[in-house]
């Protein structure tokens, strides 16, 4: 594994199903992130985490929940998807050196809620 | 909210042109990030910039922090098919606090 992989990579799911996108990177970044990308709306985040056993909301965090019980895994979980959640989703991590935090994205999962 | 304002939405030129874009925010950022993202893929970290005036190339790519420390600015010279994708700018207001991205600019090369 080198960097950040998503899994699946789509995905149709029926209204009203649990939904878990998985996230890992191997790049020991202490900071993930989970966006969703929509036409015309660009990135808009979802949950993040700064480290280790601590999760935070977003921009848009309703319908969604996270976890971060390590470093290397943020799964995102949808626990009774809606249309309006068909989206592309991008996990992220960064290093958080003070004063130097680029982010870097995985290749992303396509969803559509039918 | 913070808010940036990203344009132009989309260009169509030619191959060989010269490509200039830009981010203006309603907040000072101390951070200001490029990205650009290929179809089906996710975004890739062009130029990040941490310093007002600051101005970093990365082969064809230029891109500046504006002196007012509400804008940034991406060139791209001389461009060629592969630079055809959306590119995204985010910015900053303090170090650990999460990005905020543009609504991107789409390239299209024009055969």
């Amino acid at each position: 594994i080198a960097g950040i992989t998503q899994a699946p990579t789509s995905q149709i799911l029926a209204a009203g199903r649990r939904m878990t996108l998985r996230c890992t990177q191997d790049m020991r970044h202490n900071a993930m992130y989970w966006y969703r990308q929509d036409l015309g709306l660009g990135l808009r985040l979802i949950h993040y985490s700064n480290t280790a056993g601590t999760t935070g909301k977003g921009e848009v965090p309703d319908g969604y929940s996270v976890s971060r019980a390590n470093t290397d895994d943020f799964p995102l979980t949808l626990a009774s998807a809606v249309p309006s959640q068909t989206s592309v989703y991008f996990c992220a991590s960064s290093e958080t050196l003070a004063g130097r935090d680029e982010q870097f994205f995985g290749p992303g999962t396509r969803l559509t809620v039918l | 909210g913070q808010q940036l304002n990203q344009s132009p939405q989309s260009m169509f030129i030619q191959e060989g042109e010269d490509v200039s874009m830009n981010c203006t925010s309603s907040s000072i950022f101390n951070t200001w990030l490029w990205y650009k993202q290929d179809p089906g893929e996710g975004p890739v970290l062009l130029i990040a910039l941490y310093k007002a005036g600051e101005l970093t190339s990365n082969g064809r790519l230029t891109a500046q922090f504006g002196i007012t420390r509400k804008d940034s600015f991406l060139n791209i010279s001389a461009s060629i098919p592969s630079d055809v994708g959306i590119y995204f700018c985010a910015g900053r207001l303090v170090p650990g606090e999460k990005l905020t991205f543009g609504t991107g600019t789409r390239l299209t090369i024009i055969p």
